[in-house]
């Protein structure tokens, strides 16, 4: 089985400052990780992707995300927040073979402050 | 490719009625998943479809939900003798089944409000 916790269900940040937006999974077989952003009423956009190669994955938007497999996790970063990164964004796991279908964690909100 | 579209992006109905909503995806993924999303909550798996074939259902996915693909094309999930509890936003997405990872295009939704 696999599940995904998103730590934080809002986090708010000024302009121009780091954002952090954590997630950990479980998984019982190597996982693929996924982040996606949700803007409202609207659907979701894959962000990025984690599938095996480099662990430091670089995704739209300038956010990237690392995958550290000691820790299980894939936290997603990005140097400089702007006023449209304001969303809420979702972590995502699925398995190879099968549906592959997503686990999504709860989200997190994320507001961005002038 | 205009990406995956859903409809209607919003119905209301009272209890007891029933809807249908249709999801047409990129046109050349051969795979399709349905999933509801709740108010603060993530998406949740419903469904998937590879070609017309429906492999994989949630537990859940009632006996009130039915969901079909007909020559492997557009989807509809039905929802019979709906109840307050089935408010939430329906979700479709569609990918390629390729070797490499599977990358779901996710539609806007539709909004279901029951009453």
């Amino acid at each position: 089985a696999q599940s995904v916790t998103q730590l934080g269900s809002h986090v708010s940040v000024s302009e121009g400052a780091l954002v952090l937006l954590r997630c950990n999974y479980s998984s019982s077989v190597p996982p693929y990780l996924f982040w996606y952003v949700q803007y409202p009423n609207q659907g979701l956009q894959l962000l990025l992707k984690y599938t095996s190669a480099a662990t430091l994955v670089k995704g739209i938007n300038g956010f990237e995300a690392e995958f550290k497999k000691s820790e299980t996790s894939f936290h997603l970063t990005k140097p400089s927040a702007h006023m449209s990164d304001a969303a809420e964004y979702f972590c995502a796991v699925s398995a190879k073979g099968g549906s592959e279908k997503l686990v999504f964690g709860k989200g997190t909100k994320l507001t961005v402050n002038p | 490719d205009t990406g995956v579209s859903q409809n209607p992006r919003h119905k209301i109905t009272k209890r007891g009625q029933n809807v249908t909503f249709r999801c047409d995806p990129i046109s050349e993924h051969n795979r399709l998943y349905w999933y509801r999303q709740t108010l603060g909550q993530g998406p949740e798996f419903l469904t998937y479809f590879q070609n017309e074939a429906q492999l994989e259902k949630s537990r859940l996915l009632s006996d009130r939900f039915s969901a079909e693909r007909p020559k492997g094309s557009f989807s509809t999930l039905e929802i019979q003798r709906t109840e307050q509890g089935d408010s939430a936003m329906y979700l479709c997405a569609s990918s390629l089944l390729s070797p490499a990872v599977n990358e779901q295009f996710f539609g806007p939704g539709t909004r279901l409000t029951v009453l």
